[in-house]
């Protein structure tokens, strides 16, 4: 069966430190992978997403890039924080192709930013 | 206006009713909808997935989409404590699998 790993599960980081999460997948290949963004009462952000390895489509400009060095390691990063990235990162898979297929979610990553 | 819409709640039911979650949306093109549930300081479970309109039942979990009104249901019947938690439905018009989510509708269901 398949599962994601997502880490850390919680982080506490000062204003401009660098940022490094990671998520990876097993069980399947070439899944498209997802990095989202939840805010309280604003449902879910999608930050990126990636057919796969190295293609990378970012949703929103913002402070944060995407990389996928590998097919089934999908990493969120950032030179430098800002108070504003604050909130809980999630990474999700699904199977790649064309059908659309349901997301499956990591148990995500509370990133406070002090 | 959002594109999907979800009433935020809390619902508060007690132990063994009927629950009714719902969302509206207003992109005629999506086709393909699920629905999550997530506990708190976890990422959302896949709960239901259903392409086009009509039902779909799985166990005490029904889902409905009605696609003439832009209405999505979720059902939950004999709810337990275990499904208090935050329900949110996704939708997508079939493009680069990317989801449209709602915000969340939380429940609480109580002894």
């Amino acid at each position: 069966s398949q599962t994601i790993h997502q880490w850390p599960a919680t982080l506490v980081q000062p204003v401009g430190s660098p940022l490094s999460l990671e998520c990876t997948v097993e069980g399947t290949s070439n899944p498209n992978l997802y990095w989202y963004r939840q805010a309280a009462g604003r449902g879910l952000q999608l930050l990126f997403y990636s057919v796969g390895i190295g293609q990378i489509s970012s949703e929103v400009p913002q402070n944060l890039s995407a990389s996928r060095p590998q097919d089934r390691q999908f990493i969120l990063s950032s030179k430098k924080l800002l108070l504003s990235d604050s909130g809980f990162y999630l990474c999700a898979w699904s199977v790649g192709g064309s059908v659309v297929q349901p997301q499956h979610f990591g148990d995500g990553t509370r990133l406070s930013i002090l | 206006q959002k594109e999907v819409e979800q009433d935020p709640g809390p619902l508060s039911v007690p132990e063994g009713a009927i629950v009714s979650l719902n969302c509206t949306y207003s992109n005629s093109a999506f086709q393909y909808f699920m629905w999550y549930r997530q506990y708190s300081r976890k990422g959302p479970e896949l709960l239901m997935y259903t392409y086009s309109s009509g039902n779909k039942e799985d166990g005490r979990f029904t889902a409905q989409v009605d696609k003439s009104s832009k209405y999505i249901s979720l059902f939950i019947r004999d709810s337990q404590p275990s499904d208090s938690a935050t329900y949110l439905c996704a939708m997508s018009d079939g493009t680069a699998s990317k989801l449209t989510f709602g915000t969340g509708t939380r429940l609480q269901v109580t002894l």
